[in-house]
Order: C-alpha cells, then structure tokens, then sequence
C-alpha cells in the first residue's frame, strides 16, 4: 500500500519564520503535489514536481517554495510565514501516468501563523 | 478552467438510509475521481473513473460524460460514512490538471 508520510500533523510558527513542511512517499512515484486547503475554497495546488529538481507553480505559489532533492521527498518552505496561510497543507504524490491513477494523499499538517 | 459544482453542500442522514451526492463539471475531461476525508484531515482516493459506474462495497460511482455529470451512491449508509466527500476532474494533460470541487459535509446519524 502507498504510504505518503507528512512530517508534522499539528504546526504553530510566529509570522515571519521560515517554515519547512516535509512529505515522503514510499512507492517511487514521480508525481509528487501540495496542496492547501481552505474552507469554501477546496483543494488548490501550490506547486507541484514531475521529477527530481523538477518543479513547476500551481495555481497559488507566492509566498511559498518547493524542493524535491530526492524522489521520494518534496518540501514545501514557507520562507516568511505569515497569517494568512493558516491553513491546512495536503501533500500526494502519483505515478507518472497520472490520467489513469489515483492520487495518495498523506494525513495533512495543520499550520497556524500567529 | 473546467468548474466544478457539487450538491449538496451538507447533508444529515439517518442511519440505512441511500445517499446520492452530485458533482458536475464544465469542460470535457480525461478522468474524474471520488476522494473522501474524515475529520482529521486525511483524504482517501474513493473511486476513478471515465466512463459508466463503478462499485466498491456500498459505495456505487457513475458517470455521463455527455451530461457531464458524475453521482456518488451509498447505500445502508452508516455512521462510519459520515466525511467530507470530494469530487476532482482531470481535464487532460497530466495530475496538475485536477480541478477539485468544495465538497460535500456528510453526516449519519445512528
């Protein structure tokens, strides 16, 4: 079974902190995905990676960055945390033909910036 | 961008009841997908599908690709049932593509 592994399930950081969410999959996918979700909004994709080093923005990336060193590690950084993304941060990975597989989602980091 | 529409945004059921939850999209699409997330946050893909119906369990998916229309049945529904269910669509060109809709709040109640 697909085991997609997100490092902190509860998060509190002050404004302006650098902050690193972490997301590992154990099924060698190449698709690797944060999202946050917001309530009344769903899920939005931040950025997401095809390949290591690889990295492309979503539909909402300021403020936010990626890095995918690794195949089975995709960080998200928050380099200046601010209030306004509190929120809850789902990362998935898939396989590469993605049109035809599902996603896995990890378990979700609650972040609040206060 | 493809739109998503599901309905109802919340619904309270008694236990064994059948529950349909209706999820429509704009754009024509590749694949549509049934994600559920229970209170805690963790989402689980449900269904993927592109065609006709699907069945797994008491859970039953369909789709009419010329309606664009897709529909999420359970039947006997129980307590366990009761999450977020999420209805996404891949309009074509890869898992970025996904549009996901608002969700459906489902509550059972024994």
């Amino acid at each position: 079974d697909v085991k997609v592994t997100q490092s902190s399930r509860y998060l509190v950081k002050r404004t302006g902190e650098k902050v690193f969410l972490e997301c590992v999959q154990d099924m060698d996918h190449e698709n690797m995905f944060w999202y946050r979700q917001d309530p009344g909004l769903g899920l939005r994709l931040i950025y997401f990676s095809y390949d290591v080093k690889m990295k492309e923005k979503g539909d909402i990336p300021e403020g936010y960055s990626v890095s995918r060193e690794k195949k089975e590690r995709f960080s998200l950084i928050l380099e200046s945390a601010s209030t306004n993304q509190t929120s809850m941060y789902l990362c998935a990975s898939s396989p590469i033909r993605a049109d035809y597989s599902p996603l896995h989602f990890g378990n979700g980091t609650r972040l609040t910036v206060t | 961008k493809n739109e998503v529409e599901q309905s109802p945004q919340n619904l309270t059921a008694q236990e064994g009841e059948f529950i349909t939850i209706n999820c429509s999209y704009s754009v024509g699409i590749s694949a549509l997908h049934w994600l559920q997330q229970h209170p805690g946050g963790g989402i689980v893909s449900l269904f993927m599908l592109s065609s006709g119906k699907k069945k797994h369990g008491r859970l039953i998916a369909t789709i009419n690709i010329q309606e664009k229309h897709s529909s999420l049945h359970i039947t006997a529904s129980h307590p366990r049932d009761s999450a977020v269910y999420i209805c996404a669509v891949n309009s074509g060109g890869g898992a970025d593509g996904l549009t996901f809709g608002k969700g459906t709040h489902l509550i059972i109640q024994p």
